[in-house]
């Protein structure tokens, strides 16, 4: 099946300081990924729909100035938290859908753990 | 409102029972269904989905889910639980704007020795 990877999937960094998690469609091209926020014990939380070749589509109360999300190839998406805070400490997770199809099931990757010290 | 529902937050079970994982949703039209795994710190995998056709819908490892259009219901069911299967269980309802989907809260399920 299609496989998704996330990197790096554990991340430690220092109050103020910017992390970035990749996303990579390894076996299949994605016009559409989606990033996602995951609280312990919660359920996903859709942040932006990371679209290659234009702006991400950013949901309501998500700040598109700290979450930059870049969707350079057909095959990655970025996700930067800028001058990240403790707060911003969660499970990041993307998933992406093969090719064009805008339904269907979505492919997920393996997650990245950001702590904030 | 469109919305999914998982009323269950937390099941335990012992192992060799059965499991039955409950799901509604609210949506306005026919939708697409998935049952997703997630093993602690780890992504989400698909057990099953239903597009259309045949309402009992097999997906990999021993599982099945029963679309009911008139309950608004797509609940998960295994008939002899393992205790690999202890995991967060997500029903998903779509397509969404952006094409996305939406998660229902998650069942957590435990299974006793």
């Amino acid at each position: 099946g299609a496989v998704v990877s996330q990197h790096p999937s554990w991340v430690i960094c220092k109050s103020g300081t910017s992390v970035k998690i990749e996303c990579r469609s390894l076996d299949f091209q994605a016009t559409t990924m989606f990033w996602y926020r995951q609280f312990p014990k919660q359920s996903l939380m859709l942040m932006a729909t990371s679209n290659e070749g234009s702006k991400a589509t950013y949901e309501q109360g998500v700040e598109k100035d700290k979450f930059l999300i870049n969707h350079a190839s057909l095959t990655l998406s970025t996700l930067t938290v800028t001058s990240a805070h403790p707060e911003d400490s969660s499970f990041y997770i993307c998933s992406a859908r093969p090719g064009k199809r805008t339904s269907g099931e979505l492919f997920f990757g393996e997650g990245s753990r950001l702590t904030v010290l | 409102a469109q919305s999914v529902t998982q009323p269950d937050i937390h099941i335990t079970v012992s192992e060799g029972a059965s499991l039955e994982l409950r799901c509604n949703y609210s949506y306005g039209a026919t939708p697409y269904l998935f049952w997703y795994v997630q093993s602690p710190g780890q992504g989400l995998q698909l057990l099953l989905k239903y597009f259309s056709g045949d309402t009992l819908v097999q997906g990999i490892k021993g599982f099945e889910a029963e679309f009911k259009r008139s309950q608004s219901s797509f609940n998960l069911r295994k008939p002899s639980v393992h205790w690999s299967d202890a995991a967060e269980y997500f029903c998903a309802v779509g397509p969404y704007n952006n094409n996305d989907m939406r998660f229902g809260a998650g069942t957590r399920l435990t299974v006793k020795p």
